[in-house]
């Protein structure tokens, strides 16, 4: 299974801090996408990038993509309590037929 | 407004009653999916589908059946549901870019 891995499981930090959050996954891609799940709720896409790119930015956050090491990075900065929620990354195949998200991490952002 | 609605959101059966899943986009996607997601597990895709009438299993098919008669609806059929599909089940739609709009979600218990 090309099922990708979040880094770490669980994160807690105080508001204001940077939050950063790490993806490995095991085969090719073409791209790969960060999404966001409050509890409980159906997911919201936050970012992709291309596997021909190395970093990319959105407001307060910034992914960057190695795919030497077949691994990207999410960081949010300035982090606020409303984002508070979980993280998952997905990629798909080479005939982007099929997604596959990781297992997710947990973040916390404490007032 | 563009969505994805999924109906029942919450749902106990008993074993082997068979249910249906709706699943239901206004964003005219070709391609729809489902996924199941279950603690420490992720989510794990079930069936996609690439256009009317064209269906393909994911990772995890077992005990599921799907139908894509329309471009906008993509049920979940579980014929003869069992415990072990006590989970939350997503379904989504890719837009353009690469980008999965997700449902709500469903909440199934199978006892």
């Amino acid at each position: 299974s090309q099922q990708g891995e979040e880094d770490p499981q669980a994160l807690s930090i105080q508001e204001g801090e940077n939050a950063t959050m790490n993806c490995s996954y095991k085969t090719s891609i073409n791209n790969l996408q960060w999404y966001r799940q409050n509890s409980g709720r159906g997911l919201v896409h936050l970012i992709l990038i291309r596997s021909n790119e190395r970093e990319k930015h959105s407001g307060r956050l910034r992914v960057t993509l190695d795919t030497s090491k077949k691994s990207s990075s999410l960081l949010i900065t300035a982090s606020r309590a409303a984002d508070t929620a979980s993280y998952f990354c997905a990629t798909d195949e080479d005939t982007g037929n099929q997604f596959y998200f990781g297992t997710g991490t947990s973040l916390t952002v404490i007032p | 407004e563009a969505q994805v609605t999924q109906n029942p959101r919450y749902l106990i059966t008993v074993t082997g009653k068979k249910l249906t899943v709706t699943c239901s986009q206004n964003m005219n996607h070709e391609y729809m999916s489902w996924y199941r997601q279950d603690p420490g597990l992720g989510l794990r895709q079930i069936y996609y589908s690439m256009n009317v009438e064209v269906t393909d299993k994911g990772d995890v098919p077992e005990g599921y059946k799907v139908s894509r008669k329309e471009k906008r609806n993509f049920p979940l059929i579980l014929e003869s549901p069992s415990p072990n599909q006590t989970s939350l089940y997503f379904c989504a739609s890719r837009g353009s870019g690469n980008t999965i709009y997700f449902g709500e979600g469903s909440w199934l218990t199978v006892v």
